[in-house]
């Protein structure tokens, strides 16, 4: 069984740059067969789509977001990461990551817990 | 950009209705759109994939239609544990879009 879980700081201060990572266990995240994505939900509200990553380090990222934002794979570890810059408090949300399974079903299957972080001073 | 309007936004229902969520799509997504649950506090999990096809483990009481710009999610006969946030979920152009969600709340 697939198991996501997404770590890193709670609180990051308003202007700095937000870092998570999310641990793969119970399958390579080199199986070649999955992208690897990050989404977010601001509390009371509706799903963000991030950006995802593939095993050979392409990525795709929101345009939204896309100034602000690096995915980043470590296979070595089964990991992947989460870099936003120049955070805000809109930026203050749970944030989640997910199998994407873009090559097979079109969704994304296994979902991390989520972590939340605020951006606050 | 594809944007998604998901409708109603709140829907109240009692224990054995049918219940039926729609999802528009501003232009044609062919049937690359799923649908997720979200229980208070929990991950979304994954119900429906490319429209209609029932993600293995979801209860046969779900399903899935549509293509092009407009998709349908229906319980066939609402249950306590329905009771939760649905969303859409599209792909296009190497980006994904979530609909805005819909509250499924006890009548």
């Amino acid at each position: 069984q697939v198991q996501l879980q997404e770590s890193g700081p709670g609180l990051v201060k308003p202007s700095q740059t937000l870092s998570l990572t999310c641990t793969v266990s119970g399958g390579s995240i080199s199986s070649g067969s999955y992208y690897w994505s990050w989404i977010r939900q601001p509390a009371g509200k509706g799903l963000e789509w991030i950006g995802r990553i593939y095993t050979s380090g392409s990525t795709n990222y929101n345009p939204s977001l896309k100034s602000r934002v690096t995915i980043s794979v470590d296979t070595s570890k089964n990991q992947f990461s989460l870099k936003l810059s120049s955070v805000t408090a809109a930026d203050t949300a749970v944030y989640y990551c997910a199998r994407d399974a873009s090559f097979v079903e079109m969704a994304f299957d296994y979902w991390g817990q989520g972590t939340l972080v605020t951006v606050s001073s | 950009d594809i944007q998604m309007t998901q409708s109603p936004s709140t829907l109240s229902a009692s224990v054995g209705d049918r219940v039926t969520i729609t999802c528009r799509a501003s232009q044609s997504i062919s049937s690359w759109l799923a649908w997720y649950q979200q229980k208070p506090g929990k991950a979304p999990k994954l119900l429906i994939y490319k429209a209609s096809s029932l993600e293995s483990g979801v209860p046969s009481r779900f399903s899935g239609s549509g293509s092009g710009t407009e998709f349908t999610l229906t319980i066939s006969s609402l249950q306590p544990d329905d009771f939760a946030t649905y969303y859409c979920q599209q792909y296009n152009s190497h980006t994904w879009t979530f609909g805005q969600g819909t509250k499924v709340e006890i009548k």
